[in-house]
């Protein structure tokens, strides 16, 4: 079977420091991966999308980039963090075909301080 | 782009009440899923929905999609603690961009025992 793994699962970090959030899937070949934000009572936000390795979409002009290093494993950065940065983050994996529902890792709390 | 409004925003049942979440659509729904979010967890996935007219069912949960698939209900009969936590709904984003879904708000549910 299928599973996601992302960590850490919480994090603080002062304002201008780097980030570095990572998530493997183990169990299936050439999934599609995704990083979503989720604001406080807000929905999904998605950030970073990626169909193969070294292959990466953003959907929205941010202070954060993303990378595919592996197959299976998908990287979120950034070089300096802004205050705006803090949220849940969390990864997905999906086949990526119509009508493929998304699989979520368990996500993490980032606190810019 | 698509946007998904989910009501109620939150939801305060008496255990062994039914309950209904719905979500609506300003377009077309090409596939409509089901989440359930435990605080400070990642998503997992409940249903998928396709068809107008399609109705599924897991246990005491039983989602429907409307025949114009522009919207979706969510039932949960004879409610329980277990149910708790955060429903979102998630559609595709068109029939060409497979795998990257949008999101309602969410419905926070509380289960009193």
């Amino acid at each position: 079977s299928q599973t996601i793994h992302q960590w850490p699962a919480t994090l603080v970090q002062p304002v201008g420091s780097p980030l570095s959030l990572e998530c493997t899937v183990e169990g299936t070949s050439n999934p599609n991966l995704y990083w979503y934000r989720q604001a406080a009572g807000r929905g999904l936000q998605l950030l970073f999308y990626s169909v193969g390795i070294g292959q990466i979409s953003s959907e929205v002009p941010q202070n954060l980039s993303a990378s595919r290093p592996q197959d299976r494993q998908f990287i979120l950065s950034s070089k300096k963090l802004l205050l705006s940065d803090s949220g849940f983050y969390l990864c997905a994996w999906s086949m990526g075909h119509l009508n493929s529902p998304l699989h979520f890792g368990n996500g993490t709390r980032l606190t810019v301080t | 782009s698509q946007e998904l409004e989910q009501s109620p925003q939150s939801l305060i049942v008496q255990e062994g009440k039914n309950l209904t979440i719905n979500c609506t659509s300003s377009k077309t729904l090409y596939g409509l899923y089901w989440y359930k979010q435990k605080y400070g967890e990642g998503l997992i996935f409940l249903m998928m929905l396709q068809k107008g007219g399609e109705e599924k069912s897991h246990e005491k949960i039983t989602a429907k999609l409307d025949e114009k698939k522009q919207q979706s209900s969510l039932h949960i009969t004879a409610s329980q603690p277990s149910h708790a936590g955060i429903y979102l709904c998630g559609a595709d984003k068109g029939n060409t961009n497979a795998g990257k879904s949008t999101f309602g708000d969410g419905t926070t549910l509380t289960v009193k025992p």
